[in-house]
């Protein structure tokens, strides 16, 4: 079975300063692995998939992640956060088996300071 | 250009009182799904539509229905909500069920149980 855990449910970073929000997975074949932002009474929308191929994925808004298979880990970056860039942030793990099945961590919530 | 339209944004209903949340998209997906999102939790799957074939996730408790008329709209059918059931509902939509298809999210209902 396929689960997913977001480390810190809350992150608090200044204007211009490097977004890091964390995210393992554990799945038993190959995973798919997805960030989306949600906004504040939005739905989700995604911000960028690793499916295949090269392990550092760009994503929209400047948001990227690297798939690092030996720690298990997906980890989504921003070099420099906005104010627009507050949000709650989910990852979510597929397994081809499980066809579009996601499993989503609890989320991080994303505050950004002035 | 709305793609995933819910409504209405916010239902209030009574304790035990039937209540309906509407879904409809205009991308023409085979695929439609409808998430639970509990507050300041992660969204969770209660079932899913490919054309007219229905897919209940185990443990979507049975007081939870879906219908799909046509291929643009779902409805999501609570036939006694409680307490518990307060949350944000979440319909999402895909063009097929393989791993490799973004799922689109709508705005999501917030229904309050009074």
């Amino acid at each position: 079975a396929q689960s997913v855990t977001q480390l810190g449910s809350h992150v608090s970073v200044s204007e211009g300063a490097l977004v890091l929000l964390r995210c393992n997975y554990s799945s038993s074949v190959p995973p798919y692995l997805f960030w989306y932002v949600q906004y504040p009474n939005q739905g989700l929308q995604l911000l960028l998939k690793y499916t295949t191929g090269a392990t550092l994925v760009k994503g929209i808004n400047g948001f990227e992640a690297e798939f690092k298979k030996s720690e298990t880990s997906f980890h989504l970056t921003k070099p420099s956060a906005h104010m627009s860039d507050a949000a709650e942030y989910f990852c979510a793990v597929s397994e081809d088996n499980a066809g579009n099945m996601l499993t989503f961590g609890g989320g991080t919530r994303l505050m950004v300071k002035p | 250009d709305a793609m995933v339209i819910q409504n209405p944004r916010y239902q209030v209903t009574q304790f035990g009182k039937p209540v309906t949340l509407s879904c409809s998209q205009t991308l023409n997906h085979n695929v439609m799904y409808w998430y639970q999102q509990k507050s300041s939790q992660a969204p969770k799957l209660l079932f899913h539509y490919y054309d007219k074939d229905f897919n209940n996730e185990a443990d979507t408790p049975d007081n939870f229905q879906s219908r799909r008329p046509n291929t643009s709209f779902c409805f999501l059918d609570i036939r006694s909500p409680g307490l518990g059931d307060a949350a944000m509902y979440l319909c999402a939509t895909s063009r097929g069920t393989s791993v490799w298809e973004t799922q689109y999210f709508g705005p999501g209902t917030r229904l309050l149980v009074l």
